[in-house]
């Protein structure tokens, strides 16, 4: 069983379009995340939920938008892509926010927009 | 302010070791190692809480100095499986919270 599922894991698109992208875990954790890794490998925290509430919002555009129905879901809607949103979108999930937790990665989304 | 990892690559044959390091200007409450092979995602190797803390497994082991302020990993008889890039992450606090933050990552590379 998959512990932190995305889809998609491909996405190509055209500027200006509106996409979404889906994060499931089952591992029963309280805490999902949101990240963006660049070209140069740098990963970099988007935001993070606990418990269904915004704890994270890291000076991310608001054509970023995160959605979280449940504690084992949390998704990422962009609006309006630019170039610059190119980049592989990992979701991950820790028990708990607390800056020893462990957190475990989805497989990411690759995000090509042309 | 993230962590500083040094160096940026290690080459590698089988069988040498290899040190990455993590420093930061302020104590940091813990550190994390991640492994990243090439298209997938980060896999969790350990974590340091506390400081003069080491842990290891196989050979691949860490080091959290007392001050808390540099972590290494080191990586003993490598193997080609051990290539990949090397992240090292903690948690800056903000507010109630704790922001996950990444070093740039070193590259690791194990040749034959």
């Amino acid at each position: 069983d998959t512990a932190v599922s995305q889809t998609p894991k491909y996405l190509v698109t055209q500027m200006g379009n509106d996409k979404s992208i889906k994060c499931e875990q089952n591992l029963g954790h309280d805490t999902m995340y949101w990240y963006k890794q660049d070209s140069k490998k740098f990963l970099k925290i988007m935001f993070s939920y606990n418990n269904k509430e915004l704890i994270i919002n890291e000076t991310v555009p608001n054509r970023f938008s995160p959605k979280s129905p449940d504690k084992a879901h949390l998704n990422l809607h962009i609006n309006s892509l630019e170039l610059g949103d190119s980049a592989v979108y990992f979701c991950a999930s820790s028990q708990g926010f607390g800056t020893g937790e462990t957190q475990y990665f989805g497989p990411g989304t690759r995000l090509l927009v042309l | 302010q993230q962590p500083v990892q040094s160096p940026q690559a290690v080459i590698l044959r089988e069988g040498e070791d290899a040190v990455i390091n993590c420093s930061s200007s302020k104590a940091l409450y813990s550190v994390h190692w991640y492994r990243q092979k090439h298209g997938e995602a980060p896999i969790f190797l350990m974590i340091l809480l506390k400081g003069g803390e080491q842990k290891g497994h196989d050979k691949i082991s860490a080091s959290f100095n007392e001050k808390k302020q540099q972590s290494s990993l080191y990586l003993t008889a490598s193997q080609l499986s051990y290539s990949g890039t090397y992240f090292c992450g903690t948690g800056l606090r903000s507010g109630g919270s704790y922001i996950p933050t990444f070093g740039r990552g070193t590259s690791l590379i194990v040749h034959p």
